[in-house]
């Protein structure tokens, strides 16, 4: 089954929204989760979550780790078509498990209208 | 620095074709990554490399084969080309056991036919 479950799988919202994306992870050994946003080509890291840094800002993008809830979110307020791109999640579990790999979610795909 | 970089940008192949995917990165990262994208699918593990001369398998390894000689270069082995192997592949690196970010080349886009 799948250990890394975001939601929802597709949005589309219109400039000046705020969207909330989801992700959910089952794993045995926490280590961190990662953000990407993926363009037309290659994922670019946005941010990274742990135990120690739970909460992390980044101009209209923010994101929150609930360790309680095995999840997180991925806030972007005031949206731009530029935020149009597939936003993926991954968990990395302590080393030993996965080997230490990033699993990922299948993604959010965002599509913001003018 | 170019960071990680993959070589050709597209490629369409026979059915039962072979081709190497050319993935390096100058950032002297220990750890290289091969994933393939399904649409709607994220990312799938297909090998991986702790080191120059260690590989292992990831999750969809079945069809591919990699080589690691030098820390720079990761290449992938597609032998005997199927059009279930259609897909965009990338490559990825992150520095070492105890960092978790991993920087993505620009992909391959290919296509079997």
């Amino acid at each position: 089954e799948d250990k890394v479950v975001q939601s929802p799988l597709s949005l589309v919202v219109h400039e000046g929204d705020t969207v909330t994306l989801n992700c959910s992870y089952e794993v045995t050994n926490f280590r961190s989760l990662l953000w990407y946003k993926q363009e037309k080509k290659a994922p670019t890291f946005l941010f990274m979550l742990t135990s120690s840094g739970i909460e992390k800002k980044s101009g209209r993008l923010s994101s929150i780790l609930d360790k309680k809830e095995l999840s997180s979110i991925l806030n972007i307020t005031a949206t731009q078509t530029g935020d149009s791109a597939i936003y993926l999640c991954a968990v990395r579990e302590n080393y030993g498990g996965s080997q230490g790999n990033l699993i990922f979610g299948k993604g959010t795909k965002l599509s913001v209208k003018p | 620095n170019a960071g990680v970089t993959q070589t050709p940008k597209f490629r369409i192949l026979k059915i039962g074709q072979s081709m190497t995917l050319q993935c390096a990165q100058d950032m002297n990262h220990n750890y290289m990554y091969w994933y393939r994208q399904d649409p709607g699918m994220g990312l799938k593990l297909i090998y991986y490399s702790v080191g120059a001369g260690i590989t292992d398998k990831g999750e969809v390894p079945n069809g591919y084969n990699v080589s690691r000689s030098t820390t720079e270069d990761f290449p992938l082995r597609l032998e005997l080309a199927a059009p279930s192997q259609t897909s965009v592949y990338f490559c990825a690196s992150r520095l070492s056991a105890s960092t978790d970010t991993q920087y993505f080349g620009p992909g391959t886009r290919l296509t079997v036919l």
